[in-house]
């Protein structure tokens, strides 16, 4: 069965720094992953997604997450943390018949300044 | 509000009462979906729909009812609210890519049940 680990419940960056949001995932069919993000008290918007082709995914708001098969790992990233990316972030994956889509138990990331 | 709209936005039930969340979408996505949101566990689906007439369960289906007579509209009932049913609910579209769906969540809906 699919499922997605998401490794740490909290992230605390300063401002400008390096934005690191780990995601592993198990799938016995090829993947599509997902990234979304949950700003408080609103829903969840798509930050960006994998389906097939490159492997390194740009989404919105300067993120991008690479698929590393191997690994079994789609990280997101941000070069430089800025305060309007506190957030929750959740990976997911679809699920073999492609009409669930299983999220992981988020990670909040707090930006100091 | 990504075309989703969920009403009411804060609901009070005690335990035993019934009531009926409300979604629609303005985007004529045959997907929708409905997920439960509690603290360190992520989102959970409950039940999903892929067209007008067709539901399928999710992974938490019990203790709630769904039907989709209209492309527009998927209203989520609770049949008998339990204090376990507190959540903050949320309604999806989908659109399809490939094997999967990306999904355009509603606001959602906060419910206590005491």
């Amino acid at each position: 069965a699919q499922s997605v680990t998401q490794l740490g419940s909290h992230v605390s960056v300063s401002e400008g720094a390096l934005v690191l949001l780990r995601c592993n995932y198990s799938s016995s069919v090829p993947p599509y992953l997902f990234w979304y993000v949950q700003y408080p008290n609103q829903g969840l918007q798509l930050l960006l997604k994998y389906t097939t082709g490159a492997t390194l995914v740009k989404g919105i708001n300067g993120f991008e997450a690479e698929f590393k098969k191997s690994e079994t790992s789609f990280h997101l990233t941000k070069p430089s943390a800025h305060m309007s990316d506190a957030a929750e972030y959740f990976c997911a994956v679809n699920d073999a018949g492609g009409f669930k889509t299983i999220f992981g138990a988020g990670t909040r990331l707090f930006v100091k300044a | 509000n990504a075309g989703v709209t969920q009403t009411p936005k804060f609901q009070v039930l005690k335990t035993g009462q019934s009531m009926t969340l409300q979604c629609a979408q303005d985007m004529n996505h045959e997907y929708m979906s409905w997920y439960r949101q509690d603290p360190g566990m992520g989102l959970r689906l409950i039940h999903y729909s892929v067209g007008a007439g067709i539901t399928d369960q999710g992974e938490v289906p019990n203790g709630y009812n769904v039907s989709r007579s209209t492309t527009e509209d998927f209203p989520l009932r609770l049949l008998s609210a339990a204090p376990s049913q507190t959540s903050v609910y949320f309604c999806a579209r989908g659109l399809q890519d490939g094997n999967a769906y990306e999904q355009y969540f509603g606001p959602g809906t906060r419910l206590t049940v005491t």
